[in-house]
C-alpha cells in the first residue's frame, strides 16, 4: 500500500487567498483525521470524518476552515481566506477502526505571507 | 477528559547508551497508547502501541515502551541508542470508548532526541 497520500506537499500563498489541501487515505480505512502542527501548540486534532462523514469539526479554528471528504479515497481542508497565522504543517491520518493505529501522512507545510 | 504530558522537551545521549523518553498520561478510564517518531521534514510514523496484555510493548526499529498503571506512564526506551535515532517522539493517549472528541488522539508536545557519536 502507497500509504496515506497528501498534496501538495509545499504551499507558498499571500493572506487573503484560498489554498486547498488533499488527502488520500489508505484503502480500507474508513476513519480520517486532519491535524495540525505549530511550534506553539503542537499537534491539534482539527476534524475526523468516519465512513465519509464529518464525526467532530470542533478543532476547526473558524469558519474560514472547512473540510469534506466526497468518498472514501478523497479529502480536502480548504482555508478561505487564508492568513498568516495559518502557516502550519497539515497532516492527514487514517485508520481502519477508531481503536487502532492512525497512519500519517507527510504533511502540507504551509506558509501565508 | 485525556492529556498527555512529555515533561522533558529534549533528551541527549551517547550512542550505545540506553535511552528513555518519558511520557504520562490522564484519561478517564483504560487508555490506548501510542508512540510516533517524526524525522525532520517527514510526517510521523508509528513506533508501538499498548492496547491490552503485557505492560512490556515492544515496537519498531527496537524501541519497546512500559505500561504503568500505578505511575500512568508509558516511558519509550531502547537498550542501545543509535545516531540515526535522533528525532522528534511523540505519545499519545485515548481514552477506550468515544469522548467529547471522538476517537482523535491527544499528543504530547514532543521530545527532541539527540544522539551523539
Amino acid at each position: 500500500d502507497a500509504g496515506v497520500i497528501q498534496s501538495p506537499r509545499h504551499e507558498v500563498t499571500e493572506m487573503g487567498q484560498e489554498v486547498t489541501l488533499r488527502c488520500k487515505p489508505i484503502s480500507g480505512h474508513d476513519y480520517l483525521f486532519w491535524y495540525r502542527q505549530t511550534m506553539m501548540r503542537g499537534l491539534e486534532l482539527l476534524i475526523y470524518f468516519n465512513n465519509n462523514v464529518p464525526i467532530d469539526d470542533s478543532g476547526m479554528p473558524e469558519d474560514r476552515f472547512s473540510a469534506k471528504m466526497p468518498n472514501a479515497s478523497f479529502s480536502t481542508l480548504k482555508i478561505q481566506p487564508s492568513e498568516p497565522r495559518d502557516s502550519a504543517v497539515y497532516f492527514c491520518a487514517s485508520s481502519r477502526l477508531p481503536q487502532e493505529t492512525q497512519y500519517f501522512g507527510p504533511g502540507t507545510r504551509l506558509l501565508v505571507l | 477528559a485525556q492529556s498527555v504530558a512529555q515533561p522533558e522537551d529534549q533528551v541527549n545521549v551517547a550512542e550505545g547508551n540506553p535511552l528513555t523518553v518519558k511520557c504520562t498520561y490522564s484519561v478517564s478510564g483504560n487508555p490506548y497508547l501510542f508512540w510516533y517518531v517524526q524525522y525532520p521534514n517527514r510526517g510521523l510514523q508509528f513506533l508501538l502501541k499498548y492496547i491490552t496484555g503485557d505492560n512490556l510493548v515492544k515496537g519498531s526499529y527496537g524501541f519497546e515502551a512500559e505500561f504503568n498503571k500505578s505511575q500512568t506512564s508509558f516511558h519509550l526506551k531502547k537498550p542501545s541508542a543509535l545516531v540515526s535515532d535522533s528525532a522528534l517522539y511523540f505519545c499519545a493517549v485515548r481514552d477506550r470508548g468515544p469522548t467529547n472528541s471522538g476517537y482523535a488522539l491527544n499528543f504530547g508536545k514532543g521530545t527532541s532526541l539527540l544522539v551523539t557519536p
